[in-house]
């Protein structure tokens, strides 16, 4: 079983439309949970944290289950510019220091007119 | 401020030869890490340096494998004898001590081993 799993999509939404991801990992031990963006032929760049209280960003809404160590991503009001790989990302340490980051497959989400 | 640097950006080479790929991570930087990336597959970690600290190699897939980071900057990952598996692009990243533990991505070096 992979530690991080995500549905691998596509996901072809029409603009405006609101897509969701999920992910599940498999560490218990895992504290940091973060959502990537990655263009195509681009390297990954962070999207958004998520903590275990849910939080917003514009747009982007990002919640965490422990219990169910699962996470999640939704995307309202989706613009053709959201079209990317959305990677789930864990690691095991809380803050700062830094360690290394697990990926998920990641979920290719396609907005189209 | 300038961003982490890699080079080459593309690099082709023959089955059985070394290559060097180069990282320059963000300046202040004190954690440095190599992933790879296969076609169609997640990012798989291969090695992280802290500061002053031994190096995490548990992700190196074989001894053909070896990276080191001189003066706490620059890095270097080296593979010998390159087998076609080894096709991927190796992307390098950076972060701070402190903070949330984003980690900055360089544009990767896209390896072909013909």
């Amino acid at each position: 079983r992979k530690e991080v799993e995500q549905d691998p999509g596509p996901f072809n939404v029409p603009e405006g439309a609101t897509v969701a991801f999920n992910c599940t990992y498999s560490n218990s031990a895992s504290q940091s949970f973060f959502w990537y963006r990655q263009d195509c032929r681009k390297e990954p760049k962070l999207l958004m944290s998520v903590y275990s209280s849910g939080n917003e960003d514009g747009r982007f809404t990002a919640q965490l289950n422990r219990a169910s160590q699962y996470i999640s991503l939704l995307i309202r009001d989706s613009k053709l510019s959201d079209s990317a790989t959305y990677l789930c990302v864990v690691t095991p340490i809380l803050t700062g220091g830094g360690n290394k980051l697990t990926f998920g497959t990641g979920t290719q989400l396609k907005v189209e007119l | 401020g300038a961003g982490v640097s890699q080079s080459p950006s593309n690099k082709v080479t023959e089955k059985g030869k070394d290559v060097e790929l180069r990282c320059d991570p963000i300046s202040g930087h004190t954690a440095l890490y190599w992933y790879r990336q296969s076609l169609g597959q997640g990012l798989e970690f291969l090695i992280y340096f802290q500061g002053n600290s031994a190096p995490d190699k548990s992700g190196l897939p074989s001894d053909r494998f070896s990276a080191e980071r001189t003066g706490g900057s620059v890095s270097t990952l080296t593979i010998q004898r390159t087998q076609q598996e080894d096709s991927a692009v190796y992307l390098c990243a950076s972060s701070p001590m402190t903070g949330n533990n984003e980690q900055f991505f360089g544009p990767g070096t896209r390896l072909t081993v013909l």
